[in-house]
């Protein structure tokens, strides 16, 4: 398996908390992405990163930010959590963006109370 | 903006039975078409991916087939077997030319 990590892998949270998820990456992969995979819906793009400090919106990115400091971290950030954001979130990194493999991070299970 | 249709969103089959699964893109510029496995709890994994210039790529039990004048692709899986029960997610790239958009998956049984 590709070296990425989530962290936290589990998280219950209160309506109106801000809660950071992780997704550390020891491949030296230009490219990271974040994914909410819900019942029905399949994997949604939420931001992607094609570089420090290069970052942009995918498909619901609404309530939602990253930051990408380092190559190795990419941070997704819910500043005030909603219960529609009870999801799975899926880290993704690749070497070749959207021509190459993604190799997704084993899942943050989020719930929102 | 880009659009990736997955049909069916289940599929039962017996085992030893072939399977079919169909995406269908609206960007014609996309040249680059994954398909993901994922098991129940697990992680997506691609399996096997196709480039626009090629029609068809076959690995084992398993080919994707391309028609880019139709915009659509197929994942077929001959003589199927219960591991292969799972969720199948087809991708393309999204209309900025810089993300993989997912289709909302078929969850495929195979029984035995």
């Amino acid at each position: 398996d590709a070296g990425i990590t989530q962290s936290p892998r589990h998280k219950v949270t209160e309506t109106g908390t801000p809660v950071t998820l992780r997704c550390h990456q020891t491949e030296n992969h230009r490219y990271m992405y974040w994914y909410r995979q819900d019942p029905g819906h399949g994997l949604r793009l939420i931001h992607y990163s094609y570089g420090v400090k290069d970052t942009d919106k995918g498909e619901v990115s609404d309530g939602y930010s990253v930051s990408r400091s380092k190559t190795e971290d990419f941070l997704l950030t819910l500043e005030s959590a909603t219960s529609s954001q009870t999801s799975v979130y899926f880290c993704a990194i690749s070497e070749a963006g959207n021509t190459g493999e993604l190799f997704f991070g084993e899942g943050s299970r989020l719930t929102v109370l | 903006g880009e659009n990736v249709e997955q049909h069916p969103s289940t599929l039962s089959v017996q085992e030893g039975d072939s399977a079919v699964i169909k995406c269908t893109y609206s960007d014609s510029a996309s040249n680059y078409f994954p398909w993901y496995k994922q098991e129940l709890g697990k992680r997506p994994q691609l399996i096997i991916d196709i480039r626009s210039n090629v029609g068809e790529k076959k690995d084992q039990r398993i080919a994707v087939t391309l028609n880019k004048t139709a915009k659509h692709f197929s994942l077929h899986i001959t003589e199927t077997q219960p591991e292969d029960s799972a969720v199948y997610f087809c991708a393309a790239r999204n209309q900025a030319g810089t993300a993989l958009i997912f289709g909302k998956g078929t969850t495929l049984s195979v029984s035995s």
